[in-house]
This record gives C-alpha cells, structure tokens and sequence, in this order.
C-alpha cells in the first residue's frame, strides 16, 4: 500500500542554524500539506499546498518558514533560522483528488525536530 | 476562534467491550468530520470520515455517529481488543482545507 515518507527521522540542529525537512507525497496525489506537533500537544496545521502554491497557511506559518515542490516527488518544509519553540514533531500529509470533495489525508511518520 | 473538545483525555476499558469517545465542537460549521489513530511517537492515522449530511458511517468494527444540531461526534470500537489502544483523534475540515484536530483521547484496552 502507498505511504508518504519522510526524512530525516529526527533532525538536531542548533538555535538560529537552517533546517530542511523532506517528504514524498503519495505518488498521485496533488494536495500536500505540513502539521507540526509539540510534545503533549495537538497537532496543528501549517500550510496546504496545491498546483505548486500555498493554497492556506496559519499563524505559525511566518516568514520563516517556506515550502517547496522541487521536482516531481518531493515536497519540503525549510525553517530558515530555528527557534526553540521549533522544537516538535513535524507531519507531512498528502491527499488524492478524486474523493468526491472529501478531505481524508494521508500522514508520514513525522520528523522530530529538535533545536538545542 | 474554532474549537474542539475531546471529553476525556483518557478512557480504559476491559476487553471485548465498546468504546465510545466523544467530540464536541463550536464556532465551525464543517464539511467533514473524521477520526484518526496516533500512536504514540507516529503520523495519525485516518480511520473514518462523515460528511454534514449524513447521520452514522460504519466500518468493521468502527461507527462514527455525526449530529450537526448538538454539534458532536460520537466514536464507538466494538468488541474492543488491546490492539485498539491508541490515541484517537477527532478532526473537522472543510473541502480541501486545513484539518482541524482536537487534543485526542488516549483509550486503554485492558486484557
């Protein structure tokens, strides 16, 4: 069965340094969508991504953050200078067109980011 | 601003009984209304969606009840097994939008 992958599994990095966080999306689906989870904490929505544009994006996604289809299979999330507060599970979801107008999204096992 | 309310943050019940979970919601009118699995360390997992217009879905041993005037979901696993222990997640969107999710509730199945 086809599943969205992500790397790395758990990303280190240093306050203030770059991060890039990898996904491939099910293969034909066309929505893609970023969800981060702080520990404890629900998961909350970032940004949506369609017909290589941010279709929606909350609060939390400021000008530090952007996203990116660079060729036919990846999509990726780029924090540019971390915080701490960035600190968190990030998902990677993914979702076919052709539901009817449904919204059933499909998630990657998350990356751990963890900005020392 | 939108909210979602998950009445328990914790339920345990013994083996090969029902489940049942329950979602409140206000200020939103959703499309959809779907409950995910998340284990713990994992990606949620999709389970069930409903639609506005429709009242009950089922799916093996699963059933999502929807009612659009009292605002609510109820979740029901039945004939439950250890295997069922998980955080489930109770989640709205509209369309192709943003899903919303509530803060779960975390179901202990007891041998």
């Amino acid at each position: 069965e086809p599943e969205v992958t992500q790397t790395p599994s758990h990303q280190v990095t240093q306050m203030g340094q770059e991060v890039i966080l990898r996904c491939v999306p099910i293969s034909n689906h066309l929505y893609f969508y970023w969800y981060r989870q702080i520990l404890g904490q629900k998961v909350e929505f970032l940004v949506s991504f369609y017909n290589n544009e941010i279709s929606e994006k909350s609060e939390i996604f400021d000008d530090q953050f952007s996203v990116e289809r660079p060729d036919g299979s990846n999509f990726t999330l780029k924090i540019r200078s971390t915080k701490l507060e960035d600190s968190a599970m990030y998902f990677c979801a993914s979702r076919r067109t052709d539901t009817g107008g449904s919204n059933e999204q499909f998630f990657g096992p998350g990356t751990r980011l963890t900005v020392l | 601003s939108q909210k979602i309310e998950q009445n328990s943050e914790a339920l345990n019940i013994q083996e090969g009984k029902t489940a049942t979970l329950t979602c409140n919601y206000t200020n939103y009118s959703p499309a959809y209304l779907q409950w995910y699995r998340q284990d713990p360390g994992r990606g949620p997992v999709f389970l069930l969606l409903i639609r506005e217009n429709e009242k009950e879905k089922r799916k093996e041993r699963l059933k999502v009840t929807f009612d659009t005037t009292l605002k609510q979901s109820l979740f029901h696993i039945t004939a439950s097994q250890p295997a069922d222990s998980a955080t489930y997640l109770c989640a709205l969107s509209s369309s192709a939008s943003k899903i919303i999710f509530g803060s779960g509730t975390r179901l202990s199945i007891r041998p």
